[in-house]
């Protein structure tokens, strides 16, 4: 089966300060994959995906992610962080199990604390 | 571009009652889906339209879960004699169809809470 995994409930970086948020994937076939940021009380923003082509993607606010086929890995990163990133963050994988959906399939979820 | 929108966002109702949500895509998008997001865990699939045509219903999706998008534009997702367990969030999502894993853009969200 497809999944995603984030392995870390929540991130401290201070402000400033380059911030990583992991996450692993398991897919049969090529994957594509999905950021999204998440306020408290709104839905869900997207910021990036990764296709094909390059390993390092770039995406909204600043962001980008790298794509890491042999540790089946798409890590999003910023090298600055700001009070205002301090949100929910969401990586998700298309369904290719299921069909021609393109429904997607979530992590859990990490929460970014960004401390001025 | 007005975004993907959803009413009401926030909906109080007592155990056993009927609820009905709606969900307005982004007007040039023809695929159009529901998520549930409960309190800390990821958005899961509920069901997904292509058009008009349901295509896919997830098996979270209980008998008393309907939805429906007549005209291809807007939906509504409608639970039946809700129970506390239905308390969650209920997201909407659309995106365009083609051969491009196109992302899904999402709208506010409509907080349900089974008293």
């Amino acid at each position: 089966a497809q999944s995603v995994a984030q392995p870390e409930d929540q991130v401290n970086v201070a402000e400033g300060n380059p911030l990583t948020v992991k996450c692993t994937y398991s897919v049969s076939g090529n994957p594509y994959l999905f950021w999204y940021v998440q306020y408290p009380n709104r839905g869900l923003q997207f910021l990036l995906k990764y296709i094909t082509g390059d390993n390092l993607v770039k995406g909204s606010y600043g962001f980008e992610a790298e794509f890491n086929k042999s540790q089946t890995s798409f890590h999003l990163k910023k090298p600055s962080a700001l009070v205002s990133d301090s949100a929910l963050y969401f990586c998700a994988v298309r369904d290719i199990e299921g069909g021609a959906t393109n429904k997607l399939i979530f992590g859990t979820g990490t929460l970014l604390a960004v401390q001025p | 571009d007005t975004g993907v929108s959803q009413d009401p966002r926030h909906k109080i109702t007592k155990r056993g009652q009927n609820v009905t949500f709606r969900c307005d895509p982004i007007s040039e998008h023809n695929r159009l889906y529901w998520y549930r997001q409960t309190l800390g865990q990821g958005p899961e699939f509920l069901t997904y339209f292509q058009n008009e045509a349901q295509l896919e219903k997830s098996r979270l999706l209980s008998d008393r879960f309907s939805a429906e998008r007549p005209k291809g534009s807007f939906s509504t997702l409608e639970i039946q004699r809700t129970e506390q367990g239905d308390s969650a969030m209920y997201l909407c999502a659309s995106s365009l169809a083609g051969t491009g894993p196109y992302e899904q853009y999402f709208g506010p969200g409509t907080r349900l809470t089974v008293t």
